[in-house]
């Protein structure tokens, strides 16, 4: 049972456009989202996150939107940069679950020059 | 950002023998730390939750036998992959709970099982 779900394995974008990363989630108790950017045989690297009592939250060209009546949140990089190109993945927090992350399946972002 | 370190971040072993995979919070204490398996292309799966001092818990279908996880001090776990088998394979990821709340990981290590 997938809980946390990113249904595009990839995505290709052209520098400066926006870059959308979308993530659907089935537990309505998760309190906590996180996305985060993967290399190869690298571990994460933690990007951005939002409370479920928020609907957007922030930081430079990252923009993460809730939305909780879909189950549904996304990640905006705008402008995109070919240095953004990684794995991201998006994961969900259960409320007191000790910090336990559960994590979708990943999309591959490639920002060509 | 915290330093979250593994080692060694790449290891071969035969059939049958028995690998530890060493996780340290460099900069920080952590009473929780994650370990995590990922296979190409696919997602981290959360194997087992480590507690400085307590037993792990581990996730649905992990062989508690087979990896073992030891969590001696707030700045160590290990995990220690018994009787290793060429589906072992993988590359092991873990993490470590900052005080902040925020969860920081190590780079990773790749398990080659021949």
């Amino acid at each position: 049972d997938q809980q946390v779900k990113q249904n595009s394995p990839s995505l290709s974008v052209q520098e400066g456009r926006i870059s959308i990363l979308n993530c659907d989630y089935t537990n309505s108790m998760f309190d906590y989202f996180l996305w985060y950017k993967k290399y190869p045989a690298e571990g994460p690297t933690f990007l951005i996150s939002i409370s479920s009592i928020k609907d957007k939250n922030e930081d430079g060209r990252f923009t993460v939107f809730l939305n909780k009546s879909a189950k549904h949140l996304s990640l905006h990089i705008v402008p995109s940069q070919p240095g953004d190109s990684a794995v991201y993945f998006c994961a969900a927090n259960l409320y007191n679950q000790g910090g336990k992350l559960i994590f979708g399946q990943g999309t591959e972002l490639s920002v060509k020059p | 950002g915290a330093v979250v370190s593994q080692h060694p971040s790449r290891v071969i072993c035969k059939s049958g023998t028995s690998v530890k995979i060493e996780c340290r919070s460099l900069d920080f204490q952590a009473t929780t730390m994650f370990w995590y398996r990922q296979f190409p292309k696919q997602s981290l799966m959360l194997m087992a939750t480590s507690n400085e001092g307590s037993k792990a818990t581990y996730e649905q279908g992990v062989e508690k036998d087979k990896f073992l996880i030891n969590h001696a001090s707030l700045t160590l776990s290990t995990l220690t992959v018994t009787s290793a088998h060429p589906e072992d394979s993988s590359f092991y990821i873990c993490s470590a709970s900052h005080p902040g709340g925020e969860q920081y990981f190590g780079p990773g290590t790749r398990l080659t099982v021949t």
